[in-house]
């Protein structure tokens, strides 16, 4: 059983077009992430939702924009790709864990989606 | 800005040595870290983890080590096989930071020679 997945795998597009990637996870967690790992491996977290409600949005541009229908779901919509979004994008699920008031998780990734843009 | 772990660099060690993956991290205020291991064409695997309040944490064939003292983790990997050949991120949960951002470190690229 599968339990972070995302669509598509990999996904090849144009300068200047619009695509999304979908994220779904089956264990229950309330809260999902996107990072994206560029071609050094760094991996940087972009957004986060918790419960459906956006909670951590680094600084991304704007033509990346979140969309969270349930907690089991989290998508990814991308307008006017250009080059320098080429990138393995990854989702991941956690359930915030308080301990104290503070939080410190486990997060489960997906298996990433690489979007080349040419 | 503070920041988590080197620069990608590699580890080369003999299959059944053991590994040592060093990361250093700059921030006092975090109070929890991971290690995650993500092989190639994959998503990052979670190995272990640990709070703030333990120096050391033992796991089936790792070891995670804490020095608050000079804000080091390490990650031991006892008998080092083929499989584990792969890059090892560290990353950091900023205390003050309440809703379980993790930043992560560069990663070590770990190739197992036979």
């Amino acid at each position: 059983d599968t339990a972070v997945s995302q669509t598509p795998k990999y996904l090849v597009t144009q300068m200047g077009n619009d695509k999304s990637i979908k994220c779904e996870q089956n264990l229950g967690h309330d809260t999902m992430y996107w990072y994206k790992q560029d071609s050094k491996k760094f991996l940087k977290i972009m957004f986060s939702y918790n419960n459906k409600e956006l909670i951590i949005n680094e600084t991304v541009p704007n033509r990346f924009s979140p969309k969270s229908p349930d907690k089991a779901h989290l998508n990814l919509h991308i307008n006017s790709l250009e080059l320098g979004d080429s990138a393995v994008y990854f989702c991941a699920s956690s359930h915030l864990n308080w301990d104290g008031g503070r939080a410190g998780n486990e997060q489960f990734f997906g298996p990433g989606t690489r979007l080349t843009v040419l | 800005g503070e920041s988590v772990g080197l620069h990608l660099p590699t580890l080369s060690v003999q299959e059944g040595d053991n590994s040592i993956i060093n990361c250093a991290y700059s921030n006092s205020a975090s109070d929890y870290f991971i290690w995650y291991k993500q092989e190639s064409g994959k998503g990052p695997q979670f190995i272990i983890d640990i709070r703030s309040n333990m120096d050391k944490r033992q796991g089936q064939r790792v070891t995670v080590l804490l020095n608050k003292t000079v804000k080091h983790l390490s990650l031991q990997i006892a008998a080092t096989q083929p499989g584990d050949s792969a890059v090892y991120f560290c990353a950091e949960n900023i205390a003050t930071d309440s809703w379980g951002k993790l930043q992560f470190g560069a990663g070590t690229q770990v190739v197992v020679t036979p």
